[in-house]
């Protein structure tokens, strides 16, 4: 199993500015991804953070706008950038630590994200 | 197009009965599927995996059914209690390298005294 942890839990910011959540595992794992689940829909995956190499954006999210980081094997950053109304969100990441194919997800307990 | 379903929004049953959630799919073909649960302000909480080539997987009061040729999984909570009231989401795998995943929209579940 994995523990995780996300700073900030919630947040309130405006227009235009940036925010980074933190994802922090209690355990290595290889695979960490991040998902976002607007209000009253399901989660939707933003990109695939694996230790050592860029992360993988699936379509219709960019780099510029989510810029991943994956310093070590227990943490991991997802930065919201010139946010507007629409990234209102949650936004949760989540690991995989067994042997991949993400058989047993674990996630963590989400960032809700208000945008004015 | 693609697309994956939940019976209902919302499903309302009365504690001690079993709860049936459905999830349809089409135009996918997964190698395995996953159900988890959602708590109001928490993140999804794994609950059963079942496999393209089984049929029913058992955990406790949860069962899990996989008709391939129906395009349909069958989630069953037997003897219900409230605190079991939850979202519920089914997920596709699409590979079995976990490269390719969706989730369901969910189904809000609630079990009344």
């Amino acid at each position: 199993s994995a523990v995780i942890s996300q700073k900030p839990s919630r947040d309130i910011c405006q227009r235009g500015t940036s925010l980074t959540i933190q994802c922090q595992v209690d355990s290595q794992v290889t695979m960490m991804f991040w998902y976002r689940q607007q209000p009253g829909q399901s989660l939707t995956l933003i990109a695939t953070a694996n230790q050592g190499s860029e992360a993988t954006y699936e379509s219709g999210f960019v780099i510029d706008k989510f810029p991943i980081s994956r310093p070590n094997l227990t943490f991991s950053t997802l930065t919201v950038s010139n946010m507007s109304p629409e990234d209102s969100s949650i936004y949760l990441c989540s690991v995989d630590p067994g042997r991949g194919g993400r058989e047993t997800q674990y996630f963590g307990p989400g960032t809700r994200l208000l945008v004015l | 197009s693609q697309k994956i379903e939940q019976n209902s929004e919302a499903l309302n049953i009365q504690e001690g009965k079993t709860a049936t959630l459905t999830c349809n799919y089409t135009n996918y073909s997964p190698a395995y599927l996953q159900w988890y649960r959602q708590d109001p302000g928490r993140g999804p909480v794994f609950l059963l995996l079942i496999r393209e080539n089984e049929k029913e997987k058992r955990k406790e009061r949860l069962k899990v059914t996989f008709d391939t040729t129906l395009k349909q999984s069958l989630f069953h909570i037997t003897a219900s209690q409230p605190a079991d009231s939850a979202t519920y989401l089914c997920a596709l795998a699409l590979d079995n390298y976990g490269q390719n995943f969706v989730f369901g929209p969910g189904t809000r579940l609630s079990v009344l005294p």
